[in-house]
């Protein structure tokens, strides 16, 4: 299984909703991420988990809420979000280690819509 | 600061034609470097990783090349398809980092 699923494919919330992005792998990785991605931009990092422990955070503002409940799962809670919040959520997986050949697998995203 | 530039920002061929993308970088000490296929909406996959030693490698119609001396690398494309039509970001590890650079992408569009 060389696959990240993300849920759910599409999201629209208001301002006052709360909400969550899931993220799964089942490769055995011990490093996930998130990104924020906006129209025609690369990815831009936003958490990255090693180990079950949050390892680097972009300082991004306390309205996401991330969580790594076990190895294989990765959460983004979301909370008074604002429309320039928008975007596609981007989840990824990567073995952990300085090894040359490794590769982020990217999940297919959670399109978001904040009213 | 590390930096990934691609040219050119946008690209239109027709059907059956190559073409060839760039990729600059200023990343030190440098990882590996991917390239990236991301249809419209949807995640990036992987197309190839070329690491310090490795000069030229193929994926199926996809050719990547890599100069670490002079930092650049290309991504030749034999016989498009219209499956073609997508992002293509090149993306640079730097050497014990976890994070990577991202290219701000090349958008290719195949025409009929």
């Amino acid at each position: 299984d060389t696959e990240v699923t993300q849920t759910p494919k599409h999201l629209v919330m208001g301002m006052t909703n709360k909400k969550s992005l899931k993220c799964e792998q089942h490769m055995g990785h011990r490093a996930m991420y998130w990104y924020k991605q906006k129209a025609k931009k690369p990815p831009e990092l936003m958490f990255v988990y090693s180990y079950e422990k949050l390892s680097i955070n972009e300082s991004v503002p306390s309205r996401f809420s991330p969580e790594c409940p076990n190895s294989s799962l990765l959460n983004l809670h979301l909370h008074a979000l604002q429309p320039e919040d928008s975007a596609l959520y981007l989840c990824a997986s990567s073995p952990l280690g300085t090894g040359v050949q490794e590769t982020q697998y990217f999940g297919p995203g959670t399109r978001l819509l904040v009213l | 600061k590390n930096q990934v530039e691609q040219s050119p920002q946008s690209l239109i061929i027709l059907e059956g034609k190559n073409c060839t993308l760039q990729c600059n970088y200023t990343v030190s000490p440098f990882s590996n470097l991917r390239w990236y296929k991301q249809d419209t909406g949807r995640g990036p996959v992987s197309l190839t990783i070329m690491t310090f030693s490795e000069n030229t490698k193929s994926n199926g119609r996809y050719t990547a090349t890599l100069d670490a001396d002079t930092k650049q690398s290309s991504l030749h494309i034999t016989a498009s398809q219209l499956s073609d039509s997508a992002s293509y970001i090149c993306v640079v590890r730097e050497f014990g980092n976890e994070k990577l650079t991202f290219g701000t992408g090349t958008r290719l569009t195949i025409i009929p």
